[in-house]
């Protein structure tokens, strides 16, 4: 059973442009809420991370958007660049266990 | 910071043959340690979770186990590889600092 649903699977922007991930959780105990990205044969790295009191988190170029009532999180990637091409993945917790999102492949062209 | 060792890196290995895959944690003392399997083009599934020494609980069931025999080095085996077994492992445990968790750098398995 899948508590989060991450999309699109995979989007293709243009250097400059912006790319948009969404995930949205079903089980209202989570109360962690972080995106990975991982580059081909490597681990995951937290990227950014938010908390269910805050609607909005921004970090340099990523940003995350957060909807309580709806149950729906979002990464939106500004100015994309060549190096951000990766797989992202949104995840939730609560206790001690994250739960992750399919994973959203980016490519950004130059 | 903590650090994650996985070894071997890549891994090919017949059906039916046995399976060790070793993490080993520094810079922290006692973490939750995890298991978790990335297949081709797909999301994480956690496969097992630690908390101690010798504790250890399975998400899946499966054709794998796992065992921590010291505090900071988690094993995942297999008595007889399934094609099905393929696919990226890792290892991972929470942050020292913040919340959220450290990976290791994987491995690949590939079963044929």
């Amino acid at each position: 059973q899948q508590q989060v649903k991450q999309s699109p699977q995979s989007l293709i922007v243009q250097k400059g442009g912006i790319s948009i991930i969404n995930c949205a959780y079903e089980n209202t105990a989570f109360d962690y809420f972080p995106w990975y990205q991982q580059f081909p044969g490597k681990g995951p790295a937290l990227l950014i991370a938010i908390r269910p009191d805050v609607s909005e988190k921004k970090e340099g170029r990523f940003t995350i958007s957060f909807n309580k009532s709806a149950k729906q999180f979002s990464l939106h990637i500004m100015d994309s660049q060549p190096g951000d091409s990766a797989t992202y993945f949104c995840a939730s917790s609560n206790d001690y266990k994250l739960s992750f999102g399919a994973g959203t492949t980016v490519t950004v062209r130059a | 910071s903590q650090t994650i060792h996985q070894w071997p890196a890549t891994l090919v290995q017949p059906v039916g043959s046995p399976l060790s895959l070793e993490c080993t944690v520094e810079g922290t003392s006692n973490p939750n340690l995890y298991w978790y399997r990335q297949a081709a083009g797909r999301g994480l599934q956690l496969l097992f979770y630690s908390v101690g020494i010798g504790q250890i609980s399975s998400e899946v069931p499966q054709n794998l186990s796992a065992s921590r025999p010291q505090d900071r080095q988690f094993i995942l085996s297999s008595k007889k590889l399934l094609l099905s077994d393929s696919g990226f492992y890792l290892c991972a445990c929470p942050r020292g600092s913040g919340y959220g968790y450290t990976f290791g750098s994987g491995t690949r398995l590939t079963v044929v």
